[in-house]
């Protein structure tokens, strides 16, 4: 069926180390890519996304990169802080659904 | 500039009882309104979404249902609660392009 696949399920990184987090997909007609922050208790926020006409995208210390051949899209995030702890999702369109989320990745920062 | 609102925040109910939470949104016209569920520690799962008054498109069977009274007004409901029903709620809209924004979600725990 239509999935999304997110790896890992938990990462921990050293403040100012670096930390990607990958996801796949199953729609090769899939075109937007969106990641979304969400701190304990809130709505997750968008952070960045990327279109299918586009291979990597960058917004200060976060990039997102496309790969539609293997059908991939990653989340890097540099220099981390503490303040970068949360949980991080991935998406993208499937079939008819409008946005089917990855499981999502609990990253910690430690100081 | 837009605003999305859902309330209550939190809430407790027993078994059997009758659920309403509310999504609103200000500062757009006639968005797409959608209705998620977050289990403690997963991931986004869709339960229904909307392109316009009385229009509810559903993704998952289950006791609960939606409606929308008002252009910008999406509301989620059941009749008799299920303990399987708690979880973090969450309303998000889109204007027609890919982009979900998120509301601040309702904790419900149903005892």
């Amino acid at each position: 069926g239509e999935n999304v696949e997110q790896h890992p399920s938990t990462l921990s990184v050293q403040e100012g180390d670096s930390a990607v987090i990958k996801c796949t997909y199953s729609d090769s007609a899939s075109n937007y890519f969106p990641w979304y922050k969400q701190e304990l208790g809130k709505g997750p926020q968008l952070i960045i996304d990327i279109r299918s006409n586009v291979g990597e995208k960058k917004d200060q210390r976060i990039a997102v990169t496309l790969n539609k051949t293997a059908k991939h899209f990653s989340l890097h995030i540099t220099e981390t802080q503490p303040e970068d702890s949360a949980v991080y999702f991935c998406a993208t369109p499937l079939g008819n659904t409008p946005l089917v989320f990855g499981k999502g990745t609990r990253l910690s920062v430690i100081a | 500039s837009q605003t999305i609102h859902q309330w209550p925040a939190t809430l407790v109910q027993p078994v059997g009882s009758p659920l309403s939470l509310e999504c609103t949104v200000e500062g757009t016209s006639n968005p797409n309104l959608y209705w998620y569920r977050q289990a403690a520690g997963r991931g986004l799962q869709l339960l229904f979404y909307s392109v316009g008054i009385g229009q509810i498109s559903s993704e998952v069977p289950q006791n609960l249902s939606a409606s929308r009274p008002q252009d910008r007004q999406f509301i989620l409901s059941s009749k008799k609660l299920l303990l399987s029903d708690s979880g973090f709620y969450l309303c998000a809209w889109t204007t027609g392009a890919d982009t979900q924004y998120f509301g601040p979600g309702t904790r419900l725990t149903v005892l």
